[in-house]
Order: C-alpha cells, then structure tokens, then sequence
C-alpha cells in the first residue's frame, strides 16, 4: 500500500494566480480529509467527504477554496484566488468509519508570493 | 463543537527521562482519543490512540489514560531516546470522524 499520496509536494505560486492540490486516499478508506498546518493556526480541518459526499465543509475559510471528490480514489482541493496567507502546508488524509486514526499523506507545502 | 486543549506547548527532557503531555476535552460525547507524532517537516503519524470504553493503553514505552469524567487524557513516554524528538499532537473525536486536534506540544529530548 503506497499510502494517502499527495501532489505536488512543493508549489510557489504568485498572489491571483489558481492553485490546485490533489490527493489519492488509500484504496478502501472511506473518509478523505483535507487539514491545512501553520505555525500560527496549527492543524485546522478545511473539509472531509465520506462516501465522496462533503459532509462537513465549515473550515474552509472562504469562497476562494473548494474541494471535490469525483471518485474514490481522487480529491483536489482548489484555492482561486490565491493570497500570500494561504501559504501553509496541506494535507490530506484518509480513514475508514471502524476508526483506527487517519493515515496522513506527506502534505503539499504551499507558497503564495 | 469540541475544544481540544494541549499542554505543555514545548518540553525538554533528558535522555532516559520520562515525559508527560497533557490534554483536555470539551465535549462529553467525545470517544475516540488518537496521538499523532509528527518530525520535522514530515507527515503526522499515528502513534497511539483510546477508545473511551478503557482507561489505559500501552505499546512498549508509550502509554496513554483517559479519565473521562475529569476529560483529559495524557501521553506517557518513558526511557525517552534523542528519536522521541518531535511535535505530538492529542486529538478529540466523535465516533472516529472529525479530528479536533491539540495545539501540539514540541518534546526535544536531550543525549
């Protein structure tokens, strides 16, 4: 099992300009997470599907972020606009309803400049 | 919704200490109670979780309790190694969905 896979691992972008994170969960899992991380602010969970369905939408903090889950096994959380306080590492992270935790990918790491 | 609180916010121990992070819980409904484990720059990881239905779970010189009518659980690391260096991370959640995690407590062990 190769784990909950993210790309890309590293993204600068300029301030305006669109951004599109992608996440494939591990095969099985039904819940997908999207966290954002920063010093400041720490883990904050934006959105989690179960079933691909958005279940829970309320820490995305603005309409400029949006997150789809088409299938099973793919998400992408989209930020357009994008704002130099969006830079942040992003993860996603998947689970199954029997619990167990999540299993994290290895994050995106964002800069806006 | 939940509150996860998370203390202390950095810890230092020498090598072969115990250490001892601490986190408290806001809603009683709360069951499931994971510690995640994250290194510099890398993903966080799962490292030892509870269930409310027990009071006590150890794995090797790991441990965690759960005294749900005070709610707060801690995390027990003996004989700490330079490699225990990391951020932890408790967490708070309803019936293993929504992950309300703590503010992190960074643990540098000194050799």
């Amino acid at each position: 099992d190769a784990g909950v896979i993210q790309s890309p691992r590293h993204e600068v972008t300029e301030m305006g300009q669109e951004v599109t994170l992608r996440c494939k969960p591990i095969s099985g899992h039904d819940y997908l997470f999207w966290y954002r991380q920063t010093m400041m602010r720490g883990l904050e969970l934006l959105i989690y599907f179960n079933n691909n369905v958005p279940i829970d939408d309320s820490g995305m903090p603005e309409d400029r972020f949006s997150a789809k889950m088409p299938n099973a096994s793919f998400s992408t959380l989209k930020i357009q606009p994008s704002e130099p306080r969006d830079s942040a590492v992003y993860f996603c992270a998947s689970g199954r309803n029997e619990g167990y935790g999540y299993t994290f990918g290895s994050g995106t790491r964002l800069t806006v400049v | 919704g939940e509150n996860v609180e998370q203390h202390p916010s950095t810890l230092s121990v020498q090598e072969g200490d115990s250490a001892v992070i601490k986190c408290t819980y806001s809603d009683s409904a709360s069951n499931y109670f994971p510690w995640y484990k994250q290194e510099l720059g890398k993903r966080p990881q799962l490292i030892i979780d509870i269930r409310s239905n027990v009071g006590e779970k150890k794995d090797q010189r790991i441990a965690v309790t759960l005294n749900k009518t005070a709610k707060h659980f801690s995390l027990h690391i003996t004989e700490t190694q330079p490699e225990d260096s990391a951020v932890y991370f408790c967490a708070a959640s309803i019936n293993f969905n929504k992950f309300y995690f703590g503010s992190g407590t960074k643990l540098n062990v000194k050799p």
